[in-house]
């Protein structure tokens, strides 16, 4: 079964400091990665994904990820931190159902920013 | 920019009644999907929905639970007879036309509280 190991619970950093938020999966087949970032009361918003190609994928408010397929792992990265980051962070592959697919999702990482 | 709608954004109910939840998809999607987000957890999947049929769901989609898409445009999740534990944010997803590659848009959620 498709699963998703975000290992770390909660990150702080520094505001202008780099982040790198770490992602591991499990699936069989070529994963679709997906990054989502949740403010407090809100809903999931898209960052990035990745699907084939460039293993280096870049998203919105600066953010990018690596596909490392040999080490299972879609990384997130930002060179520097903004204070508006701070937020939760879920990694998720999309495992393919008979029509549609569906997200499997890690426990998320917390992000605080401090100044 | 399209836009997945959910109401209400906060559902009170007391145990044992029945509660339907309302999602408006993007227009042009064709795959609908209900997740839950129990407070503190990961996102879990509960149900994936095309062609008015369910294609997959979850071992916690069970026989309280339905969907249905009563007319073209809304995407609702009804709980018969609710417990304590189904208390969780309730979002709504929807994706497509190529339902595997294409990212899923989520709602903004409901959130349900049983009591």
């Amino acid at each position: 079964a498709q699963s998703v190991t975000q290992p770390d619970i909660h990150i702080t950093v520094s505001e202008g400091a780099s982040l790198e938020l770490r992602c591991n999966y499990s699936y069989g087949a070529t994963p679709y990665l997906f990054w989502y970032v949740q403010s407090p009361g809100q809903g999931l918003q898209l960052l990035l994904k990745y699907f084939s190609g460039d293993t280096l994928v870049q998203g919105i408010k600066g953010f990018e990820a690596e596909f490392k397929r040999s080490q299972s792992s879609f990384n997130l990265r930002k060179p520097s931190v903004h204070w508006s980051d701070a937020a939760e962070y879920f990694c998720a592959v999309g495992a393919r159902a008979s029509y549609g697919n569906k997200l499997v999702f890690g426990a998320g990482t917390i992000l605080r920013v401090k100044s | 920019e399209p836009e997945v709608t959910q109401t209400p954004s906060h559902q009170v109910t007391q145990m044992g009644q029945e509660v339907i939840l309302r999602c408006v998809p993007i227009s042009n999607h064709l795959y609908f999907y209900w997740y839950r987000q129990i407070l503190g957890q990961k996102v879990e999947f509960l149900v994936s929905f095309y062609n008015n049929e369910i294609s997959e769901k979850s071992e916690i989609f069970d026989d309280q639970f339905s969907v249905e898409r009563p007319d073209g445009s809304n995407f609702t999740l009804k709980i018969r007879s609710t417990k304590l534990e189904d208390s969780a944010m309730y979002f709504c997803a929807s994706n497509g036309p190529q339902a595997v590659s294409d990212e899923q848009f989520f709602g903004p959620g409901t959130r349900l509280t049983v009591l």
